[in-house]
């Protein structure tokens, strides 16, 4: 199971920290994902990381001001969302991978960015 | 980035049609092609991945096929809980990337 926490109304400009706490499973052993849906519109991906954490992957479109994290210890997936955008405005998904697969949602949590 | 097209956009059927949704990869991405569907206000669930493999408790009246850069994604018989919008989603290279998702409609 996945259940992700952490959205909310921001600022353009502003930072948001989402987490997604994975259960049931060995989270060491998966690479994570984070994916989006602006309102009315289609998936996006926007991140991934590496079972250990050691290598990171991110779309063009949040380069440079999301990034992506784990800790292990904890069975948490984290992004950290810096200079937000209005159209950064989306639920946001976490996804549990294997072998690039994605084979497990979370419930996503509500991002919205508006003044 | 590898561009995913699907079509069509949309899709209105009867019940027990067979319903074909194509998918078009703007780069040969071998067989690494997954399928999701999502009814509204919900997750996406995991149909199919490597392109024809159904994921575990995933109903046989689904079924995907194609390599490359063509596939597509049938629905042998429809029924009203196939209702939902349809992604593709290649897992080739980073970026991964989903198509702009078929809705289909039960008449």
């Amino acid at each position: 199971q996945l259940l992700e926490s952490g959205g909310g109304l921001v600022q353009p400009g502003g930072s948001l920290r989402l987490s997604c706490a994975a259960s049931g499973f060995t989270f060491s052993d998966y690479v994570m994902s984070w994916v989006r849906q602006a309102p009315g519109k289609g998936l996006e991906w926007v991140s991934g990381i590496s079972n250990s954490g050691g290598s990171t992957y991110y779309a063009d479109s949040v380069k440079g001001r999301f990034t992506i994290s784990r800790d292990n210890s904890k069975n948490t997936l984290f992004l950290q969302m810096n200079s937000l955008r209005v159209e950064d405005t989306a639920v946001y998904f976490c996804a549990k991978e294997q072998y690039s697969i994605i084979v497990l949602w979370g419930q996503g949590t509500m991002v919205t960015v508006s003044s | 980035d590898i561009q995913m097209t699907q079509s069509p956009s949309s899709l209105s059927a009867s019940v027990g049609d067979r319903v074909t949704i194509t998918c078009r990869a703007s780069h040969d991405i071998s067989n690494y092609l997954a399928w999701f569907q999502q009814k509204p206000g919900k997750a996406p669930k995991s149909l199919i991945y490597a392109a024809s493999s159904l994921q575990s408790g995933v109903p046989s009246k689904f079924s995907g096929s194609g390599s490359g850069t063509d596939f597509t994604l049938t629905i042998s018989s429809l029924q009203p809980e196939d209702s939902a919008t349809y992604y593709c989603q290649q897992y080739n290279t980073y970026p991964w990337t989903f198509g702009q998702g078929t809705k289909v409609e039960i008449k």
